[in-house]
C-alpha cells in the first residue's frame, strides 16, 4: 500500500511566488488535513476536510486554500509565498473521525521561501 | 482543547523498558487518548491509543490511570530504532488531532 504520498519533497520559492503541495491518498479515508512543522515544534494544524466537497479551518489557515473535489487528493496552495512559511509540511489521513481513529501521515514536503 | 504535558526529554538504555509519562488532568469523559511518535525526518507514525482500559499491541503497551488524568507509554525493551519524538495527544470525536512538543527519546547503547 502506497498509504498517504506527498509531493514534491522538497521546494525552495521565492517570496511572493504560489505553489501547490500534492496528497494523495489510496485508503478511501474520509478525512484528511494538512499540519505544518516549524523547528523544535510539534504539528500545527492548517486546514482539514471530512469529505469531498467540505473543507475546515484549523490552528493556522492564513495564506493557504485547500480543495477536496476527490477522495484521494487534498492539495494545498500557497497564495503568496512568505518566508514566514518555511516549514515541513505534512498531510495525514483516517478512516473517519472518531476519536478512536488514528491517523495516517505522508513523509512530508519541506519548504524554503527566501 | 484539552492539554496534555510531557517531559522534553527522556533517556533510556538500549534492550531496557522504557515508560513515557504524560498528564492530562482536563481529560473529559469522551477523550481518546493518542499516541504517535515520530522518527527524524519522518511523518508521525501511530503507536497506540486507549480509553478507558490498558492497551497492548505489537509496539507498545498503554498503561491509563483509574481516574484518566494520566497515561504512561511503555516500550518493552528499547532498540535504537525506538529513538524518536513520542506525542501524546487526547483526541474526541468530530475533533483534529493537536499536537504539543512531545518528549524526545534518546536511547543509549
Amino acid at each position: 500500500n502506497a498509504g498517504v504520498t506527498q509531493t514534491p519533497k522538497f521546494q525552495v520559492l521565492k517570496t511572493g511566488q504560489s505553489m501547490t503541495l500534492q496528497c494523495a491518498q489510496d485508503m478511501n479515508h474520509e478525512y484528511m488535513s494538512w499540519y505544518r512543522q516549524d523547528p523544535g515544534m510539534g504539528l500545527r494544524l492548517i486546514h482539514y476536510s471530512v469529505g469531498a466537497g467540505i473543507t475546515d479551518q484549523g490552528e493556522v489557515p492564513n495564506g493557504y486554500n485547500v480543495s477536496r473535489s476527490t477522495t484521494e487528493d487534498f492539495p494545498l496552495r500557497l497564495l503568496s509565498a512568505a518566508p514566514s512559511q518555511t516549514s515541513v509540511y505534512f498531510c495525514a489521513s483516517s478512516p473517519s473521525t472518531g476519536g478512536y481513529s488514528e491517523a495516517f501521515f505522508g513523509q512530508g514536503t519541506r519548504l524554503t521561501v527566501v | 482543547d484539552a492539554k496534555t504535558t510531557q517531559p522534553n526529554s527522556m533517556e533510556s538504555n538500549e534492550e531496557e523498558p522504557v515508560h513515557l509519562p504524560c498528564n492530562h488532568s482536563t481529560i473529559s469523559g469522551t477523550d481518546y487518548i493518542h499516541w504517535y511518535r515520530q522518527l527524524p525526518s519522518q511523518g508521525p507514525e501511530y503507536v497506540i491509543h486507549g480509553l478507558t482500559s490498558n492497551v497492548n499491541n505489537r509496539m507498545a503497551s498503554l498503561a491509563i490511570a483509574e481516574d484518566r488524568k494520566s497515561s504512561t507509554l511503555i516500550l518493552h525493551r528499547a532498540t535504537l530504532r525506538d529513538a524518536a519524538v513520542y506525542y501524546c495527544i487526547l483526541k474526541v470525536t468530530g475533533n483534529q488531532f493537536y499536537f504539543g512538543t512531545g518528549t524526545s527519546l534518546t536511547v543509549i547503547p
